[in-house]
């Protein structure tokens, strides 16, 4: 298993300002990866955040706008740059600490982020 | 990239068991199907996983037909504390990526 910590837990911004969101996990871990999830939504995939080379962002989302930094296997830092109304959600990061058959993630608690 | 359907939501009474089905009619010979717990204000939970026939652990079960087009979760007689979404995802574990599909809401009444 895995804990998760995320700062900070919620932030209200303003547009056209950015915020860099922390992720700490108490072990080491190969995988890390970055979620969106809007108010009443299900979970988007952002990008998976790898250790010592660019993230690998999913398709919609672009290093520009959502720059991840993995300096090390247990932390990673996810930036919303130039953000607006519309990037109002709940960013979680998660970890995949298995490498066996059962291939099981641990979600942190979630940044709630509202852009004004 | 298989797609899962859902329902959107489901009641339930406490005491009773609960069966959560999901659909992925494309799914591929390497996908596996997993789900996940998800309650407000807090990241999605492990549940289950499983590749065919029948998976269970303390929490629930999970049914997998031998064509694998669809599961099903089964939860044995909920409380009000599983009160929650339910994520059904559909996908080759080496990517170790996760594609969530809309959820169901389950709702336990007392």
């Amino acid at each position: 298993s895995a804990v998760i910590s995320q700062k900070p837990s919620r932030d209200i911004c303003q547009r056209g300002t950015s915020l860099t969101i922390q992720c700490q996990v108490d072990s080491q871990v190969t995988m890390m990866f970055w979620y969106r999830q809007q108010p009443g939504q299900s979970l988007t995939l952002i990008a998976t955040a790898n250790q010592g080379s660019e993230a690998t962002y999913e398709s919609g989302f672009v290093i520009d706008k959502f720059p991840i930094s993995r300096p090390n296997l247990t932390f990673s830092t996810l930036t919303v740059s130039n953000m607006s109304p519309e990037d109002s959600s709940i960013y979680l990061c998660s970890v995949d600490t298995t490498p066996t058959s059962y291939n099981e993630q641990f979600f942190g608690p979630g940044t709630r982020l509202t852009v004004l | 990239l298989a797609k899962t359907t859902q329902p959107i939501s489901m009641d339930s009474y406490e005491g009773q068991e609960v069966n959560i089905t999901c659909s992925h009619n494309n799914i591929a010979t390497n996908d596996y199907i997993t789900w996940y717990q998800q309650f407000p204000s807090q990241g999605p939970r492990f549940i289950i996983q499983g590749y065919k026939t029948k998976v269970t652990n303390e929490v629930a079960s999970l049914f997998i037909p031998a064509d694998r087009k669809s599961s099903t979760l089964s939860l044995p007689r909920v409380s009000l504390s599983d009160t929650a979404v339910y994520y059904c995802l559909v996908g080759d574990i080496s990517f170790n990526k996760f594609y969530f599909g809309s959820g169901t809401k389950l709702n336990v009444k007392p």
